[in-house]
């Protein structure tokens, strides 16, 4: 069963716009919303977190939102530059049924210079 | 601060052997989760362990194992290789704080292949 999906494979944006990355899931009883970056090679690393009790959080140039009456978050990256070019998951966290972090398939973010 | 380290990086095995993976996490971190990577299938959760004890598991046969010992270092086990079983495991360490809120720390993988 898919709780989290990444509807879009692929994403190419131009450098200095903005980056918006989708994630859809389906489990309410989610806790804690993340997203990872990872580059070929590497372990994916991770790069911000919301609470589902909030619906913003912003570190940098990195800000996730939260809609909960819609199960969907996105992932905004203002300015984009070519070392964002990777892959991003976005994840999902619940104590229901025992800690587990379910991650989505992933997006590759292809940042053009 | 040493990162979660997984051993060995890259093995080759044919079909209906078994191979062990080792992870050491983070100093310090209690908890460790498994995951497989295939293409097109992101991360899928294979099992967790904290304090020894197997807190969660995925959706996979019981080809697949763990265990983790007590200075919290990890193993997966993976008997009777199918040529499905390609992809790359990673392991991930988190704190107690992130046990609850999702932060991972992940090793770089080990990439296996089953010929």
């Amino acid at each position: 069963d898919q709780q989290v999906k990444q509807n879009s494979p692929s994403l190419s944006v131009q450098e200095g716009r903005i980056s918006i990355l989708n994630c859809d899931y389906t489990n309410s009883m989610f806790d804690y919303f993340l997203w990872y970056k990872k580059y070929p090679a590497e372990g994916p690393t991770f790069l911000i977190s919301i609470s589902s009790i909030k619906d913003k959080n912003e570190d940098g140039r990195f800000t996730v939102f939260l809609n909960k009456s819609a199960k969907h978050l996105s992932l905004h990256i203002v300015p984009s530059q070519p070392g964002d070019s990777a892959v991003y998951f976005c994840a999902a966290r619940g104590s229901t049924g025992g800690f587990k972090t379910i991650f989505g398939a992933g997006t590759r973010l292809f940042v053009k210079a | 601060k040493a990162g979660v380290t997984q051993t060995p990086r890259y093995l080759i095995k044919t079909r209906g052997q078994q191979v062990t993976l080792s992870c050491s996490p983070i100093s310090g971190h209690r908890s460790v989760s498994w995951y497989q990577q295939t293409p097109g299938q992101g991360l899928q959760f294979l099992f967790e362990y904290f304090s020894e004890t197997q807190r969660n598991k995925g959706n996979f046969p019981g080809r697949f194992s763990g265990r983790q010992f007590s200075n919290s270092r990890s193993e997966m086990n993976v008997s009777t290789l199918e040529l499905g079983d390609s992809a790359l495991y990673l392991c991930a360490s988190s704190s107690d704080r992130g046990k609850i809120t999702g932060e991972l720390f992940f090793g770089e993988g080990s990439r296996l292949t089953v010929l």
